[in-house]
């Protein structure tokens, strides 16, 4: 499986655009990455979702290299609702896979 | 409406009792994970079952027990050789199949056990 690495914490303010880079060296060619946000005492929710390039729904954006070894997830102007800690996975269809989450990046954004 | 509950949301127990945290989706997926949560620290994944009838260890598995005996159902029991077993405990659930969406994982609201 591979591992992922991401910042621990990181600090913003309201209105500022926040990437959030994770690292996947060992991604296999069948891997999807997936970001999950998680407010406290609530379970994980589903963000974004991408095997390469670029996608964008209505919430954030994820960039991904050629190489597929790192990804950023990006948040346009946060607000401070955006506090949470978010985590980076990477886990391969056809979702057999056991899902392992790091520690995640605790963001905190200020007014 | 779909989607996964965990039951109770808050749980407290003597120390050295057997307890049962309750699992239940009705969104039709085959695979099914369980969780503990520490405060201020990231998921690690106990138990998880990627069909009815099997199961298989995560990487804290010592202490805890599953079963999977009907495809809605993934119940996570706790026993008194769980060594530190006060934390929070989160179910989820996701589909499996071929292309699409399938490593988006569903999660319950969470069992907050303490152990007195």
């Amino acid at each position: 499986l591979a591992k992922t690495t991401q910042p621990i914490s990181m600090d913003s303010y309201e209105g500022q655009e926040v990437n959030i880079t994770c690292s996947h060296n060992n991604i296999a060619t069948n891997d999807y990455i997936t970001w999950y946000q998680q407010f406290p005492s609530q379970g994980p929710r589903f963000i974004i979702q991408g095997y390469k390039t670029k996608v964008t729904n209505e919430v954030a954006s994820l960039f991904i290299p050629a190489d597929r070894k790192s990804s950023t997830l990006s948040l346009p102007r946060v607000s401070l609702s955006d506090t949470a800690v978010y985590y980076c996975l990477v886990a391969s269809t056809p979702g057999t896979d056991k899902l392992i989450f790091g520690t995640g990046t605790r963001l905190q954004v200020f007014p | 409406d779909g989607g996964i509950t965990q039951s109770p949301k808050y749980l407290f127990r003597k120390e050295g009792q057997n307890v049962t945290l309750s699992c239940e989706q009705n969104l039709n997926h085959d695979a099914m994970y369980w969780y503990r949560q520490d405060p201020g620290q990231g998921l690690r994944l106990i138990y998880y079952s990627q069909i009815v009838n099997d199961f298989q260890k995560g990487d804290i598995a010592e202490g805890y027990s599953v079963s999977r005996e009907k495809k809605e159902s993934f119940p996570l029991t706790v026993t008194s050789a769980q060594k530190n077993p006060t934390a929070f405990y989160l179910c989820a659930s996701r589909p499996t199949g071929t292309g699409g969406r399938e490593t988006e994982a569903f999660f319950g609201q969470g069992t907050r056990l303490t152990v007195v």
